[in-house]
């Protein structure tokens, strides 16, 4: 079936380097393509979505990457923050389908 | 606005005993909420689509007789999860569809002894 998969587990940066977060997917469907944040205890915490008709969307310290041409998405953090350690995860829908299909997720 | 509720955050149950477990949204109506659930150090797999007001839809695998929802109203759906056992220790979680975008609970920790 469809799937959303990460390339790293487990990702260590030093307080204030950039962290870039990986994410492949294989339905080429999906058009619409959403960035979590989960804390240990905690539900999933929205942090930045792209549609697949941009190729870059950016936020506070936040930028999501989206190549269509590999099925690629990244998560940039900028000046990372221990109180950026969590879960992050991506998702993906395709066009009318409210399900999401969540990727295996990256401890940061 | 579009904060999700769940209660209990945390219950420990014994075996052979039914638990339920709720989800609101607190300033926003949702006709269609998502139950999750989630291992340690796993993703979150979807187990079913509740919609207000009907049967709710379960994914492949998911047995919709031990795990029972309900959607009664428009900021309420609640996952009655039967007979448990320990293998349904699990983070559950749900969330809830706001102007097309999916807005998480806290989840709720259930430890079946």
């Amino acid at each position: 079936g469809e799937s959303v998969g990460l390339h790293l587990p487990t990702l260590s940066v030093q307080e204030g380097d950039n962290s870039i977060i990986n994410c492949a997917y294989s339905n080429s469907a999906s058009d619409y393509f959403i960035w979590y944040k989960q804390e240990s205890g905690k539900g999933p915490q929205f942090i930045i979505d792209i549609r697949s008709n941009m190729d870059k969307r950016q936020g506070q310290r936040v930028t999501v990457l989206l190549n269509k041409t590999v099925k690629h998405l990244s998560l940039q953090i900028a000046a990372t923050q221990p109180g950026d350690s969590a879960v992050y995860f991506c998702a993906e829908n395709g066009f009318g389908n409210e399900k999401l299909t969540f990727g295996t997720g990256t401890r940061l | 606005g579009a904060v999700v509720s769940q209660h209990p955050s945390r219950v420990i149950c014994k075996s052979g005993t039914s638990v339920k477990i709720e989800c609101r949204s607190l300033d926003f109506q949702a006709t269609t909420m998502f139950w999750y659930r989630q291992f340690p150090k796993k993703s979150l797999m979807l187990m079913a689509t509740s919609n207000e007001g009907s049967k709710a839809t379960y994914e492949q695998g998911v047995e919709k007789d031990k795990f029972l929802i309900n959607h009664a109203s428009l900021t309420l759906s609640t996952l009655t999860v039967t007979s448990a056992h320990p293998e349904d220790s699990s983070f559950y979680i749900c969330s809830a569809i706001y102007r097309d975008e999916q807005y998480f609970g806290p989840g709720t920790r259930l430890t079946v002894t």
